[in-house]
């Protein structure tokens, strides 16, 4: 099955850059989905088919995807950003929604 | 919004039957799944319904146990679960799929609801 890996965990001063990388097999090649979750509350999609902002996501998230690696970046981190996030792509070959491992954002 | 329902507290082997209440007329113009997680654990994707009911799909550990459904004139969605074990233990939630009639299930789920507990015990 298809399997996708995150780092378990990323700390980041307030107002820095905050990366959170997903692997997986020729992950370029699949639209990612990403996703926010705070403690206690349901998850939010902030970046969807890799590199797409929904309506009311702040601009300050932005996604990339290469190769085997995509990319959830969160330029200028605020308090409000410390929560666990997901990625996620539809892996064909075993019709299945695929979620990555999860990070949790900690803001220092 | 969606707002689930019928999550307790079962013993292993029971079953218990799960509601997903939609608001909003474009029900069944949308796919659904159910995603649950588990204590100490991430996102785990279980189930997916097309917006017609015509295509299922399950991940493999609760294929033969686990049933998704839904009734258009109704606004609902359901997941029925039978012979549940200890590790059937999670929060419970509905998702609605971002794309009208969605030919395959590529697409992000863009509303979720707040989640209804299971506890298999």
């Amino acid at each position: 099955s298809y399997v996708l890996t995150q780092p378990p965990s990323v700390s980041v001063a307030p107002g820095t850059t905050a990366t959170i990388t997903c692997g997986g097999s020729d992950i370029g090649d699949k639209g990612v989905h990403w996703y926010q979750q705070r403690p206690g509350q349901a998850p939010v999609l902030v970046i969807n088919y890799s590199t797409e902002r929904p309506s009311g996501v702040p601009g300050r998230f932005s996604g990339s995807n290469s190769e085997n690696t995509a990319t959830l970046t969160i330029s200028g981190v605020e308090d409000v950003d410390e929560a666990d996030y997901y990625c996620q792509v539809w892996d064909r070959s075993s019709n299945h929604y695929v979620f990555g491992t999860g990070t949790k954002v900690t803001v220092l | 919004q969606l707002l689930e329902s019928g999550g307790g507290l079962v013993q292993p082997g029971g079953s218990l039957r799960l509601s997903c209440a939609v608001s909003g007329s474009r029900f069944r113009d949308f796919a659904m799944s159910w995603v649950r997680r588990a204590p100490g654990k991430g996102l785990e994707w279980i189930a997916y319904i097309n917006y017609s009911s015509r295509t299922l799909y399950y991940v493999d550990f609760v294929k033969g146990r686990f049933t998704i459904s839904r009734d258009n004139s109704k606004n609902t969605l359901s997941l029925q679960m039978d012979n549940l074990r200890a590790a059937d233990t999670a929060i419970y939630y509905c998702a609605k799929h971002s794309t009208a009639y969605a030919l395959t299930p590529l697409d992000p789920f863009d509303i979720w609801g707040q989640g209804t507990v299971v506890t298999v015990s």
